[in-house]
């Protein structure tokens, strides 16, 4: 059974410290994997996409990388704000393109502290 | 664009009654998704559609929920009858299918059954 996992489920960090948030995923034939921020009450948006061709994607403070062989993801968020608490999930695409559908995991709600 | 606009964002209705939930795409995409979130379960996919035809609907957990998508700027979720234990989020995602397939989610209708 194809399944995501993301442990801890929630974390708390001091204003300015580097984080990674891990995630791991049981089949290596990833097609894709994405990470989303989901804030209290609101839906879901979407940070980073890598497919399954790539090792890594950048955007402003934020770094996510994939190696299928070890079947993780990470996703490094740099300086971290107050205003980056929210809870993060990841999820994998197993299909093809034509058929790709997301796999979610639990997400980690994460905390920074002033 | 817009985004992915759903209605209502709240619903609350009695046991036994018909609810629908609805979606409006982001324009030129191909597919469609719906997932529900609950605490326990997190976010589970219902059912998608690709090109408005219905690909894979194993998520849909009884034959009280039912999906349509009459074209491809339109998609109803319906639960007739309604129970309690469908009370969640339901989100409604879209996405271009080619070789990026980012999923981009709406706001999400939050479903109370009493």
């Amino acid at each position: 059974k194809q399944e995501v996992t993301q442990i801890p489920a929630a974390l708390s960090v001091p204003e300015g410290e580097n984080l990674v948030l891990n995630c791991s995923f049981t089949d290596s034939a990833i097609y894709n994997l994405q990470w989303f921020r989901q804030d209290p009450g609101k839906g879901l948006t979407s940070l980073l996409l890598i497919q399954s061709s790539q090792r890594e994607q950048t955007s402003g403070r934020l770094n996510a990388s994939l190696d299928k062989s070890s079947g993780r993801s990470t996703l490094y968020i740099a300086a971290s704000q107050p205003g980056d608490s929210a809870t993060y999930l990841c999820a994998a695409g197993w299909d093809t393109g034509a058929n790709s559908k997301l796999t979610f995991g639990k997400g980690i709600t994460l905390s920074v502290r002033p | 664009d817009a985004g992915v606009i759903q209605s209502p964002r709240h619903e609350v209705t009695e046991m036994g009654q018909e609810v629908t939930l609805r979606c409006k795409p982001i324009s030129g995409h191909n597919s469609l998704f719906w997932y529900r979130q609950t605490m326990m379960r997190g976010l589970e996919l219902l059912i998608y559609f690709n090109n408005n035809v219905p690909i894979d609907d194993s998520g849909m957990p009884e034959d009280r929920f039912s999906a349509k998508m009459p074209n491809a700027s339109f998609s109803t979720l319906k639960i007739q009858p309604s129970e309690p234990r469908d009370s969640a989020v339901y989100f409604c995602a879209s996405s271009f299918v080619t070789t990026n397939t980012e999923a981009f989610f709406g706001q999400g209708t939050r479903l109370t059954v009493v």
